[in-house]
């Protein structure tokens, strides 16, 4: 089974200021997704970014970006530029790419990280 | 186009009480899912469905049952509500299980007293 890893509870960031928060993950699958997921207190769940395992490129959104170390099982999301709407919970996720397997497409989380921005 | 709904945004219940979670999607996804998500920590599945008529157990299944009779729907029953139960649950489709994000409904706060 996968599980995945967030060790940081809680950081803060200043407005403008970059910030970088953590993900491991466990796995003995070769290809699968990654993805951050933002959550702030309205409690939606907002997809951030998505990562291909098979892709060695790092993915980009606008501010939002990813170093994706596949040997190390590591999986960091960097914001640049912190607003102050970044502030919400951060949830790494994994996902078995799988087709045809028994995944079925489920989504095993992190324990989340809180992300609180300081103007 | 809704996306993925929920009902009730928020419910009490008292211990003993049955309820049902309604989740509805309005963009033919095949793949349903049902995560709660405890105070401070992630979320963790409950059920799954791949189609209508076909369901199966997550993580955390107990205390729970779903049912699927069409694509669009997919409720959540809670039969005799116990305090563990108390959490914010969310709903999520995706079209198949290898190729796209899960896209998730607003969540349901439910407090078990």
């Amino acid at each position: 089974a996968q599980t995945v890893t967030q060790s940081q509870p809680e950081m803060s960031v200043q407005e403008a200021e970059t910030v970088t928060l953590s993900c491991t993950y466990d796995t003995s699958e070769s290809d699968y997704y990654l993805f951050w997921y933002k959550q702030p207190p309205s409690r939606q769940m907002i997809l951030v970014i998505r990562q291909e395992a098979y892709k060695q490129q790092n993915a980009t959104e606008n501010r939002f970006s990813v170093n994706f170390q596949k040997a190390a099982k590591s999986f960091s999301l960097k914001i640049s530029d912190s607003q102050l709407g970044d502030a919400a919970m951060y949830f790494c996720a994994y996902r078995s790419a799988d087709a045809g397997g028994t995944s079925y497409g489920k989504l095993t989380f992190g324990q989340g990280t809180i992300l609180t921005v300081h103007p | 186009n809704a996306g993925v709904t929920q009902t009730p945004k928020f419910r009490i219940l008292k211990i003993g009480q049955s309820m049902t979670l309604q989740c509805t999607q309005d963009m033919n996804h095949n793949y349903m899912y049902w995560y709660r998500q405890d105070p401070g920590m992630g979320l963790k599945l409950i059920y799954y469905s791949v189609g209508a008529g076909i369901t199966d157990k997550g993580e955390v299944p107990n205390g729970y049952n779903v049912s699927r009779s069409t694509t669009e729907d997919f409720p959540l029953r809670l039969e005799l509500a116990a305090p563990s139960q108390t959490s914010v649950y969310f709903c999520a489709s995706t079209p198949w299980q290898g190729t796209d994000t899960q896209y998730f409904g607003p969540g349901t706060r439910l407090t078990v007293l």
